[in-house]
């Protein structure tokens, strides 16, 4: 059971490059979000999907798109990289409704982004 | 803007010692998560509190809240080396938890 699959680990862009992080979960999780994590700083969300076919912004989305064709996949994908996300990203998923109790969240290893 | 502030932002302590972090927050919760991160690794969930429960133990770990001061702590007794690392508080509004709003972080070294 792999988990939450986070590709690349690393990565450096140049300005204005595109470029997408892929994340890929094999526990059949409905709900899947990506964070992005600064220095001195928690976890800010910029997009999340409580499903195939459905995506939401969060707090941070701007210059981020994503989509969720499968269940399995959620790539985040960056259009024009600007120097300000430079950064470390996390996927993250879990079990979508029915519930009658909160759902434990797994967290990915993240993706190590630089743009010069 | 960020949900939660964590207080210390930083932690040193003697291994054995108990380390006690605090967070609060600003708008209503369903819950409120603690995790963990080792540097250079992705967050590891520790424990749970919902918002109708004041107190939750795991292990060595005990977590608060007091939603009417909205705010939680969270204490680790015995503190032993492997410890150290950032630990993050983080708050849903649902029980789907899939936006979570977390803290600024609280930096704890154990020292040897």
């Amino acid at each position: 059971n792999a988990g939450v699959t986070q590709t690349p680990k690393f990565q450096v862009l140049k300005t204005g490059q595109s470029m997408t992080l892929q994340c890929a979960q094999d526990m059949n999780h409905e709900y899947m979000s990506w964070y992005r994590q600064d220095p001195g700083m928690g976890l800010r969300l910029i997009h999340y999907s409580v499903g195939a076919g459905i995506t939401d912004q969060g707090e941070v989305p701007n210059g981020y798109n994503v989509s969720r064709s499968t269940t399995e996949d959620f790539p985040l994908r960056l259009l024009s990289a600007a120097p300000s996300q430079t950064s470390v990203y996390f996927c993250a998923s879990s079990y979508g409704p029915p519930s009658t109790s909160p759902r434990t969240i797994y967290f990915g290893e993240g993706s190590w982004l630089t743009v010069v | 803007s960020q949900q939660g502030e964590e207080d210390p932002q930083a932690l040193s302590i003697q291994e054995g010692e108990n380390a006690t972090m605090n967070c609060s927050y600003k708008t209503s919760i369903n819950n409120l998560q603690w995790y963990r991160q080792n540097s250079g690794r992705g967050l590891v969930h520790l424990i749970l509190i919902r918002s109708n429960e004041r107190e939750k133990h795991s292990g060595r770990l005990r977590v608060t809240l007091d939603t009417s001061k909205k705010s939680s702590s969270l204490l680790i007794t015995a503190s032993r080396a492997a410890d150290t690392a950032s630990y993050f508080c983080a708050t849903a509004s649902n029980f789907g938890n899939e936006k979570l709003t977390f803290g600024t972080g609280t930096r704890l070294t154990i020292i040897p």
